[in-house]
């Protein structure tokens, strides 16, 4: 079983429409939780940090923790075409050693 | 602030040559970590470096790969004897030691 589990999609939505990106994970060490964004050929850039339980919003950007299922979501509100990229969660433990990712979910906003 | 510098960006190498890939971290972050990246696959750990130390080494394979991060100059990835099976994207990231990592663009290697 992978640590961090994530559904490769594509997850095709039009502009405007709601996201929801998940993840799920095994390992019950783990405290932080994040949400990368990366465009073809490019490198992953950093949207959402977040540490235990919770939720923590930045803009169009909600993310979400739920440690009593091991659940990550992140909500894209709005969504625009821009926002079209594949969306990878990771996890670290308390450790701050090797962080964890998912497999990625390609997201398509289409106009 | 210029963010995580990797060179080159692209790098081709013939089959049992050798790769050496490059990472600057960011100023102020004394933790470099670095990642592959196969075609449609997530990112896979393989070594996490501080100054002069190998932290963390389990995701490197046993053979042909190195890394540092010595006191002065970037941190180093050599590959050697490169194989097809190691063209992929090579991602550096770095850290100040409490928050999320920081990538830099990544080297795409292709082995011919």
């Amino acid at each position: 079983q992978k640590e961090v589990e994530q559904d490769p999609g594509p997850l095709s939505v039009p502009e405007g429409a709601i996201v929801s990106l998940n993840c799920t994970y095994s390992n019950s060490a783990f405290q932080y939780f994040m949400w990368y964004r990366q465009y073809s050929r490019k490198g992953p850039e950093l949207l959402m940090y977040t540490y235990s339980s919770g939720n923590k919003e930045d803009g169009r950007f909600t993310a979400q923790v739920d440690k009593s299922s091991k659940y990550i979501s992140l909500f894209i509100r709005d969504s625009q075409p821009s926002d079209s990229a594949t969306y990878l969660c990771a996890a670290l433990n308390t450790g701050f050693q090797k962080l964890v990712f998912g497999t990625g979910t390609r997201l398509l906003v289409s106009p | 602030n210029a963010g995580v510098m990797q060179n080159p960006r692209h790098l081709v190498r013939r089959r049992g040559q050798e790769a050496r890939l490059r990472c600057s971290p960011m100023k102020g972050h004394s933790h470099v970590y670095w990642y592959r990246q196969l075609p449609e696959e997530g990112l896979k750990f393989m070594v996490y470096l501080q100054k002069e130390n190998i932290i963390d080494e389990s995701g490197m394979p046993k053979e042909r790969f190195s890394a540092e991060f010595p006191k002065e100059g970037p941190s180093i990835l050599r590959i050697q004897q490169v194989v097809r099976g190691d063209s992929a994207a090579y991602f550096c990231a770095s850290s100040p030691g409490d928050r999320g990592l920081i990538f830099g663009p990544g080297t795409r290697l292709t082995v011919l």
